[in-house]
């Protein structure tokens, strides 16, 4: 099982149209999480990180259930702009921590 | 401004002949990252610094080597780069804590990535 695993996309949807991303990471002891935005040919940008809790970053919904290792990401409304490659990045934590990367997810948003 | 810049932005080189990619940062931060980036792929982790010591992943090619001279400055030197090395190479910052060497951690803080150095090897 690879360590983060995404949906393999890509998502083509309408403007106005909601879109929800699945990530499923394989390390139970892994500490943090995040979803970051990929433009083509840019750097990764951090969209937001993911709470126990869940959190909400206007158009943005990010949740985490630890005990499915899941994560996932809602996107209300979809713009254009929002039409980018979203990576789902977990933590292993610890002395060794490292960041390890799904393949992420493509999106397009049509008018 | 940018706190993660990365030198060259476009790089070409010859096949085998050795090439030096840099990456600095403003941010203080004692953790830096290289990653491997191919297309459609997700970024690949080379290896990482925490402060001076350095993590290598398993599966990273002898041909590839880092230095880190001071906080501020990461170098990542392909002794003989192959056609199969051609990529975005991505370099990221994160702030570790705890005392070294037992209690260092990685925090839960996002990571800063530069633009970006896209090698193309001819």
């Amino acid at each position: 099982r690879k360590e983060v695993e995404q949906d393999p996309g890509p998502f083509n949807v309408p403007e106005g149209a909601t879109v929800a991303f699945n990530c499923t990471y394989s390390n139970s002891a892994s500490q943090s999480f995040f979803w970051y935005r990929q433009d083509c040919r840019k750097e990764p940008k951090l969209l937001m990180s993911v709470y126990s809790s869940g959190n909400e970053d206007g158009r943005f919904t990010a949740q985490l259930n630890r005990a499915s290792q899941y994560i996932s990401l809602l996107i209300r409304d979809s713009k254009l702009s929002d039409s980018a490659t979203y990576l789902c990045v977990v933590n292993n934590g610890g002395s060794q921590g490292n960041l390890i990367f799904g393949k992420g997810t493509k999106l397009s948003v049509k008018p | 401004d940018a706190m993660v810049i990365q030198n060259p932005r476009y790089q070409v080189t010859q096949f085998g002949k050795p090439v030096t990619l840099s990456c600095s940062q403003t941010l203080n931060h004692n953790v830096m990252y290289w990653y491997q980036q191919k297309s459609s792929q997700a970024p690949k982790l080379l290896f990482h610094y925490y402060d001076k010591d350095f993590n290598n992943e398993a599966d990273t090619p002898d041909n590839f080597q880092s230095r880190r001279p001071n906080t501020s400055f990461c170098f990542l030197d392909i002794r003989s780069p192959g056609l199969g090395d051609a990529a975005m190479y991505l370099c990221a910052t994160s702030r570790g804590g705890g005392a070294p060497p037992t209690r260092r951690t990685i925090m839960n803080t996002e990571a800063f990535f530069g633009q970006g150095t896209r090698l193309t090897v001819v």
